[in-house]
C-alpha cells in the first residue's frame, strides 16, 4: 500500500463542473504539494500547504492534518485543466517528497 | 530564462553504456533533486542535495552517481545502463529542503 493514496485514479468531467480530487497519507508530514503534469510531461507545483486552505484562481487546496487528508478542488472546470494531478507529501524519516499515483483528469467541452 | 533546465531532453542509448544528464537552475535555490518517473508515471525521489551536500540518497543502484559542482548544478551520471533504467528523469529545485519545488522539463532515457 502506498504511503500516499489518491482518488479517483481517473476522472472525466464536463466543462464547467466542480471537481474534487482527494489525497490521503499514512506518514507524518511537514507539508503537502499538489502538482500538475500536463500531457507534454512538464510538472508544475500548484500549491504547497501544511495547514488550512489555499486558493489560486479556480483552484482550491485544503488539508486536514488530524485526518491526514487533503483535497484539490477545481471550480468551473475547463478543457485546459485536463492533466494528471499528483499529491506529494514531505514525510518519512528524511522528510523526502513521497508521491501519490496521480489522478488523470479529462475535462470535455 | 528557463528556471530549471535539463539536457538532453531525449537520450537513446545501448545497454552497458555510460551516460550523463545535466541539470541547472537559475533560481538561486539551495536544494536540488533527481526524480525518476517510471512507465506507470509513478514518481520517486532518487537524490537530494542541499548546498552541494548529499542529504537524501534513496535505494538507488551504485551505477547512479549524482554530482553537484555548485549550488546551481546537479548532474546525474549513470554507468552500465540497463533496460530497467528506461524512464523519464526529472530534476527539481527548491529554496530550502522543505519548500515549493520547481521541476525541469524531464529527460526521457531509452535503453535499447
Amino acid at each position: 500500500k502506498n504511503e500516499v493514496e489518491q482518488s479517483p485514479q481517473n476522472l472525466t468531467a464536463q466543462e464547467g463542473e466542480f471537481i474534487t480530487i482527494n489525497c490521503s497519507y499514512s506518514v507524518g508530514i511537514s507539508a503537502l504539494h499538489w502538482l500538475q503534469q500536463h500531457p507534454g510531461g512538464g510538472i508544475v507545483s500548484l500549491f504547497m500547504l501544511s495547514s488550512g486552505k489555499k486558493k489560486h484562481g479556480r483552484l482550491i487546496a485544503t488539508i486536514n492534518i488530524q485526518e491526514k487528508h487533503s483535497s484539490l478542488h477545481i471550480t468551473a472546470s475547463h478543457p485546459r485543466d485536463s492533466a494528471v494531478y499528483i499529491c506529494a507529501v514531505y514525510g518519512g524519516a528524511t522528510n523526502k517528497l513521497i508521491f501519490g499515483t496521480g489522478t488523470l483528469l479529462a475535462v470535455q467541452p | 530564462d528557463t528556471a530549471v533546465s535539463q539536457t538532453p531532453k531525449y537520450l537513446v542509448t545501448q545497454m552497458g553504456n555510460d551516460k550523463s544528464i545535466k541539470c541547472e537552475q537559475n533560481l538561486g535555490h539551495d536544494t536540488m533533486y533527481w526524480y525518476k518517473q517510471d512507465s506507470k508515471k509513478f514518481l520517486k525521489i532518487m537524490f537530494s542535495y542541499n548546498n552541494k551536500e548529499l542529504i537524501i540518497n534513496e535505494t538507488v543502484p551504485n551505477r547512479f552517481s549524482p554530482k553537484s559542482p555548485d549550488k546551481a548544478h546537479l548532474n546525474l551520471h549513470i554507468n552500465s545502463l540497463e533496460l530497467g533504467d528506461s524512464a523519464v528523469y526529472f530534476c527539481a529545485s527548491s529554496q530550502v529542503p522543505v519548500g515549493t519545488q520547481y521541476f525541469g522539463p524531464g529527460t526521457r532515457l531509452t535503453v535499447l
